[in-house]
């Protein structure tokens, strides 16, 4: 059954830091997202892509926040300079129904900012 | 503003049992509602949706009852077995917007 991949599945840094995380979405999808989820909490929209741009973003998602889809298979996240309260583990998620509906996740990476 | 939470933080229920999930939700523009599994260590999985022109929906295992006039939503699962403990949220979206947005989660134990 096809799956959503993320990489690495721990990503620790530093404070001030740049980090990118790395997604391969469901192949015929069009619809891409990433979230976010603090300690067992709450999963938090950041930001969904389609047709090669955002369609739309939550007020987490800032100016250190970015996505790329740089070829036709990859998605990333980038946050510029990390902070303590980055640290969460990050889900990127596809769709191929109409506006997103049925998502699909992968299994997250934990990211550690210290 | 947006929201969507749930009544009971946790829940256990004896194997065999049927088990209830409840759900509010406060945005009277989302006709679209999720339920998702999440096992420890995985992403959300989707279990079942339902629209708002919709009262009921069933799967397998699994029954969504969406009363749009409380505006609550419930998750419904027959003869709950161990491999149905995780955390379940409730999510909704709107038509013509790309987010979901979770509600907080109940953890479902269930006794052996």
């Amino acid at each position: 059954e096809p799956e959503v991949t993320q990489t690495p599945s721990h990503q620790v840094t530093q404070m001030g830091q740049e980090v990118i995380l790395r997604c391969v979405p469901i192949s015929n999808h069009l619809y891409f997202y990433w979230y976010r989820q603090i300690l067992g909490q709450k999963v938090e929209f950041l930001v969904s892509f389609y047709n090669n741009e955002i369609s739309e973003k939550s007020e987490i998602f800032d100016d250190q926040f970015s996505v790329e889809r740089p070829d036709g298979s990859n998605f990333t996240l980038k946050i510029r300079s990390t902070k303590l309260e980055d640290s969460a583990m990050y889900f990127c998620a596809s769709s191929g129904d109409r506006e997103g509906e049925k998502l699909f996740f992968g299994s997250g990476t934990q990211l550690s900012v210290l | 503003g947006e929201s969507v939470g749930l009544h009971l933080p946790t829940l256990s229920v004896q194997e065999g049992d049927n088990s209830i999930i409840n759900c509010a939700y406060s945005n009277s523009a989302s006709d679209y509602f999720i339920w998702y599994k999440q096992e420890s260590g995985k992403g959300p999985q989707f279990i079942i949706d339902i629209r708002s022109n919709m009262d009921k929906r069933q799967g397998q295992r699994v029954t969504v009852l969406l009363n749009k006039t409380v505006k609550h939503l419930s998750l419904q699962i027959a003869a709950t077995q161990p491999g149905d403990s995780a955390v379940y949220f409730c999510a909704e979206k709107r038509s013509g917007g790309f987010k979901t947005i979770f509600g907080a989660g109940t953890r479902l134990f269930v006794k052996a």
